[in-house]
């Protein structure tokens, strides 16, 4: 299948940083991302959906100013936590699908946040 | 709305144990149906899928049949191994449509002892 590349893998930072995680699609072109945020023995939390040059469609409960999506290309994809707190330490992970296909996702590896 | 229901986890097998791991789901319409594994410490791979009714989708010696009569997608395998161990999603989508997404039950774990 498609492979679909998250950076970083795992991110350790402070109480008010922001941290950007990247979604790479690397032999496809996403120009749908999913980006879901999976908490603990839970299932994935659909978080946002982003088409290539449009901005992101948040899910009811996602706070738009604090996680920030951007789509620029059909082959990147953003995710920022801005200003992190504990309660944002997740597992977050992207997904992308190509314009032509039925219906399949391919994700990315997941990136574990951990903020202290 | 449209949901997906899994069995609840943990399961725990031994090795060569025949595995079957329970999926239901509410649609309003006719989706395909996907399992996804993920092991530890990693994102989510598409293990097999179906698209309509009676497709079996297999891989990895997995096998899961589509059945609308009475809206279930079960995963089995007749022998599961140790490397098995994973947490496996089931989920559907209704329509093709570049910005739906999967909708995905909770996830059962299966964790295979030698």
């Amino acid at each position: 299948g498609a492979v679909v590349s998250q950076h970083p893998s795992r991110v350790i930072c402070k109480s008010g940083t922001s941290v950007k995680i990247e979604c790479r699609s690397l032999d496809f072109q996403a120009t749908t991302m999913f980006w879901y945020r999976q908490f603990p023995k839970q299932s994935l939390m659909l978080m946002a959906t982003s088409n290539e040059g449009s901005k992101a469609t948040y899910e009811q409960g996602v706070e738009k100013d604090k996680f920030l999506i951007n789509h620029a290309s059909l082959t990147l994809s953003t995710l920022t936590v801005a200003s992190a707190h504990p309660e944002d330490s997740s597992f977050y992970i992207c997904s992308g699908r190509e314009r032509t296909n039925t219906g399949e996702l391919f994700f990315g590896e997941g990136s574990r946040l951990t903020v202290l | 709305g449209n949901s997906v229901t899994q069995m609840e986890g943990p399961v725990t097998l031994s090795e060569e144990a025949f595995l079957t791991i329970n999926c239901t789901y509410t649609a309003t319409g006719y989706p395909s149906l996907f399992w996804y594994v993920q092991y530890p410490g990693e994102g989510l791979q598409l293990l097999l899928k179906a698209t309509k009714a009676d497709d079996k989708g297999s891989n990895k010696g997995f096998e899961a049949t589509y059945r609308k009569e009475t809206t279930s997608f079960h995963l089995e395998k007749g022998s599961v191994q140790v490397s098995d161990s994973a947490v496996y999603f089931c989920a559907l989508i209704l329509a093709y449509s570049g910005n739906t997404p999967l909708v995905f039950g909770k996830g059962t774990r299966l964790s295979v002892i030698a």
